[in-house]
């Protein structure tokens, strides 16, 4: 059981580029959470997802798409990269319940824009 | 939205010692207040959360209270060691909003020998 794995771990990218981090959950849970992490500013919500194919946005969306085409798998992407999205990328989920439930988080996937 | 405001940001205590981190919530219908410690490169992870139907929660020497009036709840950290330096974040959630957090700053506790 690997809980939340997060692809890749590191990633430079150059302005304009466009690439896609990966999200997998191997606990069977519906909602699933994309979030960055920038010093002084704590976790910011950018997607989340309450199932398969399923996409919402959250408190900071812009330059960013999602998709929940398999239950497993969250991903994100990033379609013309800037220098103000270099940052920690965490992954999420948790279980579906009519009272709110903990967030298992992956290992984060740190980008930086050059 | 919702808005989380936590103090002090980094807090500096002497082995032994405890720890008090402080947030604040501006959303009254916020019922969920979980409670993630991060080491250096690490995931968060959830160490401690507290329902709104609750005032208290302890588990060993970390303990939550939560005060629905003020709309404010403590992380309390007792017989503090060198492995609790770490970032703590707090955070906040509604019923129905499939469970999204909204995060407090952070707060870096170091623990002195």
């Amino acid at each position: 059981n690997a809980g939340v794995t997060q692809t890749p771990k590191f990633r430079v990218l150059k302005t304009g580029q466009s690439m896609t981090l990966l999200c997998a959950q191997d606990m069977n849970h519906e909602y699933m959470y994309w979030y960055r992490q920038d010093p002084g500013m704590g976790l910011r919500l950018i997607h989340y997802s309450v199932g398969e194919g399923t996409t919402a946005k959250g408190e900071v969306p812009d330059g960013y798409n999602v998709s929940r085409l398999k239950k497993q798998n969250f991903l994100l992407g990033l379609e013309s990269a800037a220098p103000s999205q270099t940052s920690v990328y965490f992954c999420a989920s948790s279980y579906a319940s009519i009272s709110n439930q903990p967030q298992h988080f992956g290992d984060g996937t740190r980008l930086s824009i050059l | 939205g919702e808005n989380v405001e936590q103090h002090p940001s980094t807090l500096s205590v002497q082995e032994g010692d405890s720890a008090v981190i402080k947030c604040t919530y501006s959303d009254s219908a916020s019922n969920y207040f979980p409670w993630y410690k991060q080491e250096l490169g690490k995931r968060p992870q959830l160490i401690i959360d507290i329902r709104s139907n609750v005032g208290e929660k302890k588990d060993q020497r970390i303990a939550v209270t939560l005060n629905k009036t003020a709309k404010h709840f403590s992380l309390h950290i007792t017989e503090t060691q060198p492995e609790d330096s770490a970032v703590y974040f707090c955070a906040a959630s509604m019923a129905g909003t499939a469970s999204k957090l909204t995060f407090g700053t952070g707060t870096r506790l170091q623990v002195t020998l």
